[in-house]
């Protein structure tokens, strides 16, 4: 099957602790991308990648990194600069970077700081 | 930074039913595309419209977009069960702009009542 999947899909952390969010795709999309959702709200981005071994800050990338080592693979970390980081985090990947393309994305891990 | 902004902020109808949605932005777009997201899941992609279409169909869905008015509704005709769920509008950036971010609204919430 092709598609984009993120683990896990539940996540807790504990105050000052770095967590690290996974997001796999097979659909050899070159463009992958991490947003962050809030109750009621709508998709905030965090960072994106237009190809291998770059990525770019989205609007709200403080307390947030991120990794693009391989195609398939884009791994958001939260650290403990983030303050607020309870939120649903979505990973989307697309063809390439255009705005001509859907964004296909993975179901979501839910992150919850105790 | 969020362009589009969805109205009404949620909707309830009966089945069979239409419900409309609207999404305005700010500044002039290359294209706007529409997600849907079901309860804790991840967005799917409905349909894309570009700055120089005025409408387009797909299945039960009809888009409109006017670009004088930088607006654009999403149609649902015959309502279903199924389509209860969060609706999203997405703006990219104006043309020539090296941007390549989609902006979301905060989303349109229909429940279609049985």
């Amino acid at each position: 099957d092709g598609g984009i999947t993120q683990s896990p899909k539940y996540l807790f952390r504990k105050e000052g602790q770095n967590v690290t969010l996974s997001c796999e795709q097979n659909l050899n999309h070159d463009a992958m991308y991490w947003y962050r959702q809030d109750p009621g709200q709508g998709l905030r981005l965090i960072y994106y990648s237009q190809i291998v071994n770059d990525f770019q800050k989205g609007d709200i990338a403080e307390g947030y990194s991120v990794s693009r080592e391989k195609k398939e693979s884009f791994p958001l970390t939260v650290t403990s600069a983030q303050k607020n980081p309870t939120a649903f985090y979505l990973c989307a990947s697309s063809l390439d970077g255009g705005t001509h393309n859907e964004q296909f994305f993975g179901p979501g891990t839910r992150l919850t700081v105790l | 930074s969020q362009q589009g902004e969805e109205d009404p902020q949620a909707l309830s109808i009966q089945e069979g039913e239409n419900a409309t949605m609207n999404c305005s932005y700010k500044t002039s777009i290359n294209n706007l595309q529409w997600y849907r997201q079901n309860s804790g899941r991840g967005l799917v992609h409905l349909i894309l419209i570009r700055s120089n279409e005025r409408e387009k169909h797909s299945g039960r869905l009809r888009v409109t977009l006017d670009t004088s008015k930088k607006s654009s509704s999403l149609l649902i005709t015959a309502s279903r069960a199924a389509d209860t769920a969060s609706y999203f509008c997405a703006t990219d950036a104006p043309p020539g702009s090296n941007d390549y971010k989609l902006s979301f609204g905060a989303g349109t919430t229909v429940t279609v009542r049985a």
